[in-house]
């Protein structure tokens, strides 16, 4: 599996949108990007995967870039219950790396 | 209700002491798999199983085993836990290998 880069930690407001970045430079073409967030004393949560093109759900938007070395997670309206810590996984989505932990301030 | 059930949630045990952590979906997922949390290591992953009677190693194999005997079970064994084992485990399951992945709720094993 690639190995990814995403900030430690950030910070977003309620309601408003927060963009999560993960750099994956070196991604084969062949792997798909997921991404999963895991809430405080739960087990990890699929969000949301894309191969190529922008994805979007009810739970949030993927927007890769065209080179495919790297991805932001887009939340539209930050909820407090949003508040955990989000992995990007290239590959087959066995490799959790450290992940951003999001704080959301009401 | 589809999901993935371990027990148990909580484990005190002893050096040496033989355990199994159970793990089972009701989803008739292919792909199952079990990992470990450690503060500061992420999420690693220790065996997986694409398929009945197929299991392979993940990235921290060393001290455990695993069967997959039916679709549904997957469990995970200690034959002699060392205190190094000491962690929150997780056991996933997915329709197949890279698709989305659905986790239980852990189970938090002090070996001591």
């Amino acid at each position: 599996d690639a190995k990814t880069t995403q900030p430690n930690s950030m910070e977003s407001n309620e309601e408003e949108p927060v963009h999560l970045p993960c750099n994956h430079s070196t991604i084969s073409g062949t792997d798909y990007i997921h991404w999963y967030r895991q809430l405080p004393s739960q087990g990890p949560e699929y969000v949301i995967h894309g191969l190529t093109s922008n994805v979007n759900n009810r739970m949030a938007s993927l927007a890769i870039a065209e080179d495919r070395k790297s991805s932001t997670l887009i939340l539209h309206r930050a909820t407090l219950r949003d508040a955990a810590v989000y992995y990007c996984i290239p590959g087959r989505g066995s490799t959790f790396g450290d992940g951003t932990t999001l704080t959301v301030k009401p | 209700e589809a999901q993935v059930t371990q027990n148990p949630r909580y484990l005190i045990t002893v050096t040496g002491k033989k355990l199994t952590v159970t793990c089972s979906q009701n989803m008739n997922h292919e792909y199952m798999s079990w990992y470990r949390q450690d503060p500061g290591l992420g999420l690693r992953q220790i065996y997986y199983s694409m398929n009945v009677e197929v299991t392979d190693k993940g990235d921290v194999p060393e001290g455990y085993k695993v069967s997959r005997k039916e679709k549904r079970n997957f469990p995970l064994i200690l034959e002699s836990p060392s205190p190094n084992q000491t962690s929150l485990y997780f056991c996933a399951s997915s329709l197949v290998s890279g698709y989305e992945q659905f986790f239980g709720p852990g189970t938090r094993l002090t070996v001591l």
